[in-house]
């Protein structure tokens, strides 16, 4: 199994700023998932991240809203842009584990905009 | 398009009972099926991975099948404990796309939120 950190684990922000959320794994990965998780509801995937390319995004996320990094294949960020109260989700990084393609998550940032 | 359903939505049962969490799918090209679970506020912890060739997996007290020309994967927990109580995500993955050999994304479920009262 991988081990995935997330920071922060939670936050508030005021709206129109922009919040960074870091993940790292503890091996090295191809792809890192980033998934939006909004109150009572199940996981939507915002965007696949791979190293040494840009960001596959998922219908209805662009990346003007939710640019990501992926500077190396342990470490992924993604920001929310102008923050709304829409906005406040949890936000989880997933990798796939090898050779079984099971997937793994991290803790999840949980986020606030008043 | 893959739609994912899981009934119950919720779920309330005392200490000690089986339980059995149910999921189904609407496209049986299903390249596996994971369940998870997710504490208030927290991450998915990975429970099982079922490949689309397997019947069934353990892990301690719980057991998932799938009845993949069904389209249904159930989640059994036996001698459910408040320890248990979560809530409970199945998600379906398809085969890998055929051209560039890539990940397909989970699609999950609503989820079944389970309380094990003592």
């Amino acid at each position: 199994s991988a081990v995935i950190s997330q920071k922060p684990s939670r936050d508030i922000c005021q709206r129109g700023t922009s919040l960074t959320i870091q993940c790292q794994v503890d091996s090295q990965v191809t792809m890192m998932f980033w998934y939006r998780q909004q109150p009572g509801q199940s996981l939507t995937l915002i965007a696949t991240a791979n190293q040494g390319s840009e960001a596959t995004y998922e219908s209805g996320f662009v990346i003007d809203k939710f640019p990501i990094s992926r500077p190396n294949l342990t470490f992924s960020t993604l920001t929310v842009s102008n923050m709304s109260p829409e906005d406040s989700s949890i936000y989880l990084c997933s990798v796939v584990g090898p050779y079984t393609g099971e997937l793994f998550f991290g803790e999840g940032s949980r986020l606030t905009v008043l | 398009k893959q739609e994912v359903t899981q009934i119950p939505a919720a779920l309330s049962v005392p200490e000690g009972e089986n339980l059995v969490l149910n999921c189904s799918f609407t496209d049986s090209a299903i390249y596996n099926l994971q369940w998870f679970r997710q504490d208030p506020g927290k991450g998915l912890t990975s429970l099982l991975l079922i490949q689309s060739s397997q019947r069934e997996q353990t892990s301690g007290r719980l057991n998932a099948s799938l009845d993949k020309s069904s389209g249904r994967s159930t989640l059994y927990i036996a001698a459910s404990q408040p320890g248990d109580s979560a809530t409970y995500l199945c998600a379906v993955r398809h085969l890998p796309l055929p051209i560039s050999g890539g990940y397909n994304k989970l699609i999950f479920g609503a989820g079944t939120r389970l309380a094990v009262h003592p």
